[in-house]
């Protein structure tokens, strides 16, 4: 039973171009979404996060967008660089801040950015 | 940032083996996970720790178990490593759900 599903595997993009991830969920008690960047050979790291009572979250070129009727969640990055290829996770936690950090992941999708 | 250092990069064992994966923290967080990272599945969660000697069951526990002696340090234990415990392992602490990760171990069990 996915409760996070990233449908899309892989991801195509031309340098400079805008990059769109995106991610649904099923569980309605989930109430805070994160993305994660994740390189070969390491492990993930720390992308944006969004809270369920916001629809918006920007950092620089990475913009998360929620909308909780359609359970869906996407990230945008732009402009796109080579050096954002990577696998993106998209991940959920239910009581927020309280969870002790128990998320769930989806599937990941890798991101490739063509120079 | 907090590391977090996972002791092996590589693993090869044996189908019955007893295998022993290391996790350490450099800094005084409560919380720690075990996941693993399967194609097409994602990270599933195997068991966390949110205090030293406590510990709980995440989503696929079966097969493992884990120990928290110390603070900075939680091991995850394969019993009996079985071929479909084959995966790439990832240890992570922090104090909410911004985790920092382990670079991982990869572990293969023939």
């Amino acid at each position: 039973d996915q409760q996070v599903k990233q449908n899309s595997p892989s991801l195509s993009v031309q340098e400079g171009r805008i990059s769109i991830l995106n991610c649904d969920y099923t569980n309605s008690m989930f109430d805070y979404f994160l993305w994660y960047k994740k390189y070969p050979a390491e492990g993930p790291t720390f992308l944006i996060s969004i809270s369920s009572i916001k629809d918006k979250n920007e950092d620089g070129r990475f913009t998360v967008f929620l909308n909780k009727s359609a359970k869906h969640l996407s990230l945008h990055i732009v402009p796109s660089q080579p050096g954002d290829s990577a696998v993106y996770f998209c991940a959920a936690s239910a009581n927020g801040g309280t969870s002790y950090g128990k998320l769930t992941f989806g599937q990941g999708t890798i991101l490739t950015v063509h120079p | 940032d907090v590391k977090v250092t996972q002791s092996s990069r590589y693993l090869v064992k044996r189908t019955g083996e007893k295998v022993f994966l290391e996790c350490v923290q450099d800094m005084d967080h409560e919380n720690m996970f075990w996941y693993r990272q399967d194609p097409g599945l994602g990270l599933r969660l195997i068991y966390f720790s949110y205090d030293v000697k406590m510990k709980e069951k995440g989503d696929i526990p079966e097969g493992y178990s884990v120990s928290r002696e110390k603070k900075e340090r939680f091991s995850l234990i394969l019993e009996s490593a079985s071929t479909n415990q084959t995966s790439m392992y990832l240890c992570a602490a922090g104090e909410n759900e911004k985790l920092f990760f382990g670079s991982g171990t990869q572990l293969s069990v023939l």
